[in-house]
């Protein structure tokens, strides 16, 4: 295990309904990031923070909220979704923002398979 | 633009072969490249991490090479085992925001 755990690992919903998903981790790190991983694209990133403070929006629509309480939590809200955010959302971590170096490293949680209906 | 190719989309092999996995990137300026092993139901874990001035790393039965002039690696699987069966996916660090740009990924079937 990568010391990155989320939770639900799967979810089901409506389109009208409204969920949370959650992400821990156990190692210390600063810097939290949420990826949406579909069929056949790239990681997209979503958003990042590093302690507990957003730093990172790409362009996400607002049916996603995200929440940082603390440096080892994570949560992404989500409300009137549709269809096609049906994805893997993967949380990961990292012990600071990455700055491009050789010792670069996030660690991913197992992800949450979500299926919008 | 910035893009990360992974050849081939899919691959099937048999136990105890070797494999070669390609990425393409035209990412500048280039800070770094990451190959990712990703098992079904998992996240991403990091296998080699290579900078500018590295052309070959090993990782047990993996080794990742990289040609920076050609923009291009390798991750070369030795023996391959069944637990080999994963998505591998490129990640290149670079672009003038330092972004991670991530490869769509190679799904690599073991057979025994």
């Amino acid at each position: 295990e990568t010391g990155v755990t989320q939770t639900p690992r799967h979810l089901v919903m409506g389109m009208t309904n409204k969920k949370s998903l959650k992400c821990e981790q156990h190692l210390g790190h600063n810097a939290m990031y949420w990826y949406k991983q579909s069929a056949k694209k790239p990681l997209e990133l979503m958003f990042v923070y590093n302690f507990k403070e957003q730093t990172e929006n790409n362009s996400v629509p607002s049916r996603f909220s995200p929440e940082c309480p603390n440096s080892s939590h994570l949560f992404l809200h989500l409300h009137t979704l549709q269809p096609e955010d049906s994805a893997l959302y993967l949380c990961a971590s990292s012990p600071s923002l990455l700055s491009g170096g050789a010792t670069d490293t996030q660690y991913f949680g197992p992800g949450t398979r979500l299926t919008v209906l | 633009k910035n893009q990360v190719e992974q050849s081939p989309q899919s691959l099937i092999i048999l136990e105890g072969k070797n494999c070669t996995l390609q990425c393409n990137y035209t990412v500048s300026p280039f800070s770094n490249l990451r190959w990712y092993k990703q098992d079904t139901g998992r996240g991403p874990v990091s296998l080699t991490i290579m900078t500018f001035s590295e052309n070959t790393k090993s990782n047990g039965r993996y080794t990742a090479t990289l040609d920076a002039d050609t923009k291009q690696s390798s991750l070369h699987i030795t023996a391959s085992q069944l637990s080999d069966s994963a998505s591998y996916i490129c990640v290149v660090r670079g672009g003038s925001q330092g972004n991670l740009i991530f490869g769509k990924g190679t799904k690599l079937s073991v057979k025994p």
